[in-house]
């Protein structure tokens, strides 16, 4: 059973420009969530698919965030006219979807650097 | 070592002692609890939860005990290893709210 793979796990750019981070879950978790973590803090909740649905984003989000889960399995981060604050470690986790209250399981994360 | 009760943001344990890790969580809706260990560079690590409905789960050297009353949540390792050195983090969750909420780390040192 492989773990939550996410790429790249750096990446560097300049202000203004577009990232997009990936995120394959563990197989079988239908449940995807992603979150935002900085220096000397805990991870703060970004977003959560259930499946290929959306079903919660935070006011963390703004509009220049957008994520999607296209078929179910894997999902992507898009960034668009990155800034300054943006700098961050992207973790991307899933958990199964049987029944509520199941350990979100991370993967080690995209570190964004802004220039 | 061991800092009962309070959280601390950093706690220095010597090799072969018992560490106990606080956490106070601010939601008494919460019914779910989760302890992760996060490496440098790394993703955090599920360690050990806990559900509402107890009060102690024991893991392999670990134990996690919950307090609803005073919402308090610990972690204690046995036998600390200088593996175990990292950051911890409790998380909580609400039922039917699938988001974790996490608290502040306490980063944790073993001296050899």
């Amino acid at each position: 059973d492989t773990g939550v793979s996410q790429d790249p796990r750096h990446k560097i750019t300049k202000r203004g420009q577009n990232v997009t981070f990936r995120c394959d879950p563990i197989s079988e978790h239908n449940r995807l969530y992603w979150y935002r973590q900085t220096l000397g803090q805990g991870p703060e909740f970004l977003t959560y698919f259930q499946n290929e649905a959306q079903l919660e984003k935070s006011r963390l989000l703004s509009d220049r965030f957008s994520a999607e889960r296209p078929k179910g399995s894997f999902s992507t981060l898009e960034i668009q006219r990155t800034e300054q604050g943006d700098s961050a470690m992207y973790l991307c986790a899933s958990s199964e979807g049987a029944v509520s209250n199941q350990p979100q399981h991370f993967g080690d994360g995209t570190r964004l650097s802004i220039l | 070592g061991e800092s009962v009760g309070l959280h601390l943001p950093t706690l220095s344990v010597q090799e072969g002692d018992n560490s106990i890790i606080n956490c106070a969580y601010s939601n008494s809706a919460s019914d779910y609890f989760i302890w992760y260990k996060q490496e440098s560079g790394k993703g955090p690590q599920f360690i050990i939860d806990i559900r509402s409905n107890m009060d102690k789960r024991q893991g392999q050297r670990v134990t996690v005990l919950l307090n609803k009353t005073v919402k308090h949540l610990s972690l204690q390792i046995a036998a600390t290893q200088p593996g175990d050195s990292a950051v911890y983090f409790c998380a909580e969750n609400i039922v039917d709210d699938y988001k974790l909420s996490f608290g502040a780390g306490t980063t944790v040192t073993v001296r050899a």
